[in-house]
């Protein structure tokens, strides 16, 4: 079975730009949640989507967006990039939520300059 | 708000020893704690997960142990080897999506 697949892998934008990242889940997957890793700040949670409706959202502006498609499929969008954006972006996939194990892709390392 | 510490940041110690990385938590109502793998530059490799209801999980060489109560839990490695050099990160899930909450890490280094 294939694991969480995320496009593109690596990026470079320009401050002011925006950009969109893609997260294909495991087969059969129905919730995509999306993470922010810095070295200052960690891991911390950007949003989650379960059968195309957002459950949980993170405390993030609202230049951070996403969306899920009904092939369980995830988009998640920033748009006016700053600086500050740059981090690796990890979507993590499961089964359902309540207590099913999450599952990780390799991740969308964001560069803005 | 969920607060979750890894002691310690990091760690280096020869290969074969025996290692607990510790994780503790603010708030004992928890759904489950995972425990993750990290190598540089790459994603998270889901290594244990413990629901709230059980007290350890065991994989191989690795042991996951949870006290709930106290906002505690343990990872031990046991016969460590060089592969095992990575970062360890401990996340719980204390709500009814799929939210988690992660500590810092503990950065592994194992000596040949």
């Amino acid at each position: 079975k294939a694991g969480v697949t995320q496009t593109p892998r690596y990026l470079i934008k320009t401050r002011g730009q925006q950009v969109t990242l893609s997260c294909s889940p495991i087969s059969g997957h129905r919730s995509v949640s999306w993470y922010q890793q810095t070295p200052g700040q960690g891991l911390q949670f950007l949003f989650e989507y379960f059968s195309e409706t957002q459950r949980n959202k993170g405390n993030f502006p609202g230049r951070f967006s996403g969306r899920q498609f009904s092939n369980s499929r995830s988009e998640m969008n920033v748009s006016t990039l700053e600086l500050g954006d740059s981090a690796l972006y990890l979507c993590a996939s499961s089964f359902r939520t309540e207590s099913y194990e999450q599952y990780f892709g390799p991740g969308t390392r964001l560069t803005v300059t | 708000k969920q607060e979750v510490t890894q002691i310690p940041a990091a760690l280096s110690v020869p290969e074969g020893e025996n290692l607990v990385l510790n994780c503790s938590f603010t708030d004992s109502a928890i759904y489950n704690l995972q425990w993750f793998r990290q190598d540089p530059g790459k994603g998270l490799t889901s290594l244990l997960l413990i629901q709230s209801s059980q007290r350890e999980q065991t994989s191989g060489r690795l042991n996951a142990s949870l006290d709930k109560s106290s906002g505690r839990s343990t990872l031990y490695i046991a016969a460590s080897q060089p592969g095992d050099s990575a970062t360890y990160l401990c996340a719980v899930k204390d709500n009814a999506g799929n939210m988690l909450t992660f500590g810092g890490g503990t950065r592994l280094m194992v000596k040949p």
